[in-house]
């Protein structure tokens, strides 16, 4: 079995500051994958960033950047120079190679505060 | 290129009666998922769809089924609803599957009265 936990219910920042959402995950595979999704309030999932377990270097996409460290099960996004518009419920996700089944945690509230 | 779409976007039924939604996924994409929303449970997996046959399957009764159709089309069908089903369903569609980027619907709001 597969499991994503997101211990942080909410977070704020003020906008320009970096935040950073933390993930942490189990599986009994050594191949995987895992993501970050947006879900602002229009409901509408957006992919933020993924990262493939195979892979040492974190990925980067733009002011998001994540911090992989796959001993730890850890699975952190930095959201840098926050903006109003990244406002939304983020889900950390997790994907176990060659199993189509996306396991998904409960969620961090993120607000941004001008 | 369009987006994913699903139909209706709003629905309401009363308990004991079927529903089937519908999700038209990405142009060229063969695999579509099905997720279901709820304030108590979250986010969980349905099923997931490639070239018509149904790979993986989350735990849900078997009220729940999907199929899909030839243009990649998918529908999923839930008999005998509960109060419980009330929920966003989610459908998303990629290449080749859920390692991949997925693309997500906007959902089809489920309300059982």
């Amino acid at each position: 079995a597969q499991t994503v936990t997101q211990s942080q219910p909410e977070m704020s920042v003020q906008e320009a500051e970096t935040v950073t959402l933390s993930c942490t995950y189990d599986t009994s595979e050594s191949d995987y994958y895992l993501f970050w999704y947006k879900q602002p309030p229009s409901r509408q999932m957006i992919l933020v960033i993924r990262q493939e377990a195979y892979k040492q270097q974190n990925a980067t996409e733009n002011r998001f950047s994540v911090n992989f460290q796959k001993a730890a099960k850890s699975f952190s996004l930095k959201i840098s120079d926050s903006q109003l518009g990244d406002a939304a419920m983020y889900f950390c996700a997790l994907c176990n190679f060659g199993n189509e089944k996306l396991t998904f945690g409960t969620g961090t509230r993120l607000t941004i505060i001008p | 290129k369009a987006g994913v779409t699903q139909t209706p976007r709003y629905l309401i039924k009363t308990r004991g009666q079927q529903v089937t939604l519908s999700c038209s996924p990405i142009s060229g994409h063969r695999s579509v998922s099905w997720y279901q929303q709820t304030p108590g449970q979250g986010l969980q997996f349905l099923f997931e769809y490639f070239s018509e046959t149904q790979r993986n399957k989350g735990n849900f009764p078997g009220r729940f089924s999907g199929r899909q159709f030839s243009n990649s089309r998918s529908e999923m069908n839930v008999s005998t609803l509960e109060l419980g089903d009330s929920a966003l369903y989610l459908c998303a569609s990629s290449f080749i599957g859920t390692q991949e980027t997925q693309y997500f619907g906007p959902g089809t709001r489920l309300l059982v009265l």
